[in-house]
């Protein structure tokens, strides 16, 4: 069976710093990876991916994540925080090997960026 | 593009009143699906489809019915509500293929007293 955590429910940081927002997966064959953003009051919105190829992925509003396979983590990352950023995200994740084929989504971490 | 549209975007229902929420999409997608969100436990999903015609279960279906007659539609069906099922839904479509990503409609908060 695939699963996500999401090991943090609230994430705090300062406008201008570095944010992480941290996933690890489980699966049994290969992930496909996924983050999306919810802001209060709308449904979720994609940012980004893991398919194949370069372990670094770049996606909307400037967010980028690292796949790492070794540590079956795949943690949401922002140069500089913004106040705009606060939301829920969510990572997500599908095993393309395995017979259900259904994305499972983590528990959401709750980013507050403080001014 | 309308996108995901949902219907309604609040309703309250009392235990054992039936209702459906609408879903519609306009980007020929052939994937769709309903999720429930709850505090701390993130989306759940609850029926899917992957064409007119062909629906299955997911992780949390009973006390649902989906049918899928077109692409664009894909109805959830409370047959008898209870409280249990106040919760957040969600309607997502998407190209079908493990790759692509979902796109999601705002949703319909709903609550069964």
């Amino acid at each position: 069976a695939q699963s996500v955590a999401q090991p943090e429910d609230q994430v705090n940081v300062a406008e201008g710093n570095p944010l992480t927002v941290k996933c690890t997966y489980s699966v049994s064959g290969n992930p496909y990876l996924f983050w999306y953003v919810q802001y209060p009051n709308r449904g979720l919105q994609f940012l980004l991916k893991y398919i194949t190829g370069d372990n670094l992925v770049k996606g909307s509003y400037g967010f980028e994540a690292e796949f790492n396979k070794s540590q079956t983590s795949f943690h949401l990352k922002k140069p500089s925080a913004l106040v705009s950023d606060s939301a829920l995200y969510f990572c997500a994740v599908r095993d393309i090997s395995g017979s259900a084929r259904q994305l499972t989504f983590g528990s959401g971490t709750q980013l507050t960026v403080l001014p | 593009n309308a996108g995901v549209t949902q219907t309604p975007k609040f309703q309250v229902l009392k235990t054992g009143q039936s209702m459906t929420l609408q879903c519609a999409q306009d980007m020929n997608h052939e994937y769709m699906s309903w999720y429930r969100q709850d505090p701390g436990m993130g989306l759940r999903l609850i029926h899917y489809s992957v064409g007119a015609g062909i629906t299955d279960q997911g992780e949390v279906p009973n006390g649902y019915n989906v049918s899928r007659s077109t692409t664009e539609d894909f109805p959830l069906r409370l047959l008898s509500a209870a409280p249990s099922q106040t919760s957040v839904y969600f309607c997502a479509s998407s190209y079908w293929g493990e790759a692509y990503e979902q796109y999601f409609g705002p949703g319909t908060r709903l609550t069964v007293t």
